[in-house]
C-alpha cells in the first residue's frame, strides 16, 4: 500500500513569493494528483501527472518518478491561494480507482 | 461540468441518532466514496461502492454504513452517532481519465454529534 508525505505541513508566506510543497511516496505509481482545498471544505482537482511537468496559470506541479517524488510550486503568489493543498497517489500501483492522501500543506499568503 | 451535491453543508446531531448523509452526482460515474476528513490525518476512505449495490469497506468503516440503491446516489449511514465520529464527511465519485481514476469532490458536510 502507498504511503505518501508531505511538506511543509504549514506555510506562511508573503504576497508575491515563490511558493514550493512537496510530496513523496513509497510504491512506483502511473499518476499522482494534486488537489486544493479552500476554507469551507470543496476540494478541487489541480493536476494529475505522470510524467515531467505541467502548468495552468501560476501553478506548476512536476514529477520525478524515479525518486517517488513530485512537487507543486505556486508563481507570483496571492492571497487567493491562501489553501490547504493535498498530494494523491493511487493505493496500490498502477491505475487504482482508491487513492492515498497526503496530510495537506496549509498556505497562508500575507497581503 | 461534473458536480457532486450533498444533502447538507452543517449538520448537528445528538449521541444515539441515526444519521443520514447523501451524496448526488451527475456524470454517471461507478465509483463513489465516502471519506472523513480530520486535522492533521487528512482524507481516510470510509466506504467506497464501484456499482450500484456494490460497496467495499475501506480504513474505518466501523460505525458506519453505506446504501447505493441508484448509481447517481450514495447514502452514508451513522447507525448510532457518538461524539467521535464528529468530523467533515466528504463525499467523491470517480471516472477513468486517460488511464486514471480522477475523483470530484462534494462540499462537505461538517457534522457535530455532541
Amino acid at each position: 500500500k502507498n504511503e505518501v508525505e508531505q511538506s511543509p505541513q504549514n506555510l506562511t508566506a508573503q504576497e508575491g513569493e515563490f511558493i514550493t510543497i512537496n510530496c513523496s511516496y513509497s510504491v512506483g505509481i502511473s499518476a499522482l494528483h494534486w488537489l486544493q482545498q479552500h476554507p469551507g471544505g470543496g476540494i478541487v482537482s489541480l493536476f494529475m501527472l505522470s510524467s515531467g511537468k505541467k502548468k495552468h496559470g501560476r501553478l506548476i506541479a512536476t514529477i520525478n518518478i524515479q525518486e517517488k517524488h513530485s512537487s507543486l510550486h505556486i508563481t507570483a503568489s496571492h492571497p487567493r491561494d491562501s489553501a490547504v493543498y493535498i498530494c494523491a497517489v493511487p493505493r496500490f500501483n498502477f491505475g487504482n480507482e482508491k487513492l492515498t492522501f497526503g496530510t495537506g500543506t496549509r498556505l497562508t499568503i500575507i497581503p | 461540468d461534473v458536480k457532486v451535491t450533498q444533502s447538507s453543508r452543517y449538520l448537528v446531531k445528538r449521541t444515539g441518532e441515526k444519521v443520514f448523509l447523501e451524496c448526488v452526482q451527475d456524470m454517471d460515474h461507478e465509483n463513489m466514496f465516502w471519506y472523513r476528513q480530520d486535522p492533521g490525518l487528512g482524507l481516510r476512505l470510509i466506504y467506497f461502492s464501484y456499482d450500484v449495490k456494490m460497496k467495499e469497506k475501506g480504513d474505518i468503516p466501523e460505525g458506519y454504513s453505506v446504501s447505493r440503491e441508484k448509481k447517481e446516489r450514495f447514502s452514508l449511514i451513522l447507525e448510532s452517532a457518538s461524539t467521535n465520529q464528529t468530523s467533515m464527511y466528504l463525499c467523491a465519485s470517480s471516472s477513468l481519465r486517460r488511464g486514471e481514476y480522477e475523483q470530484y469532490f462534494g462540499p462537505g458536510t461538517r457534522l457535530t454529534v455532541t
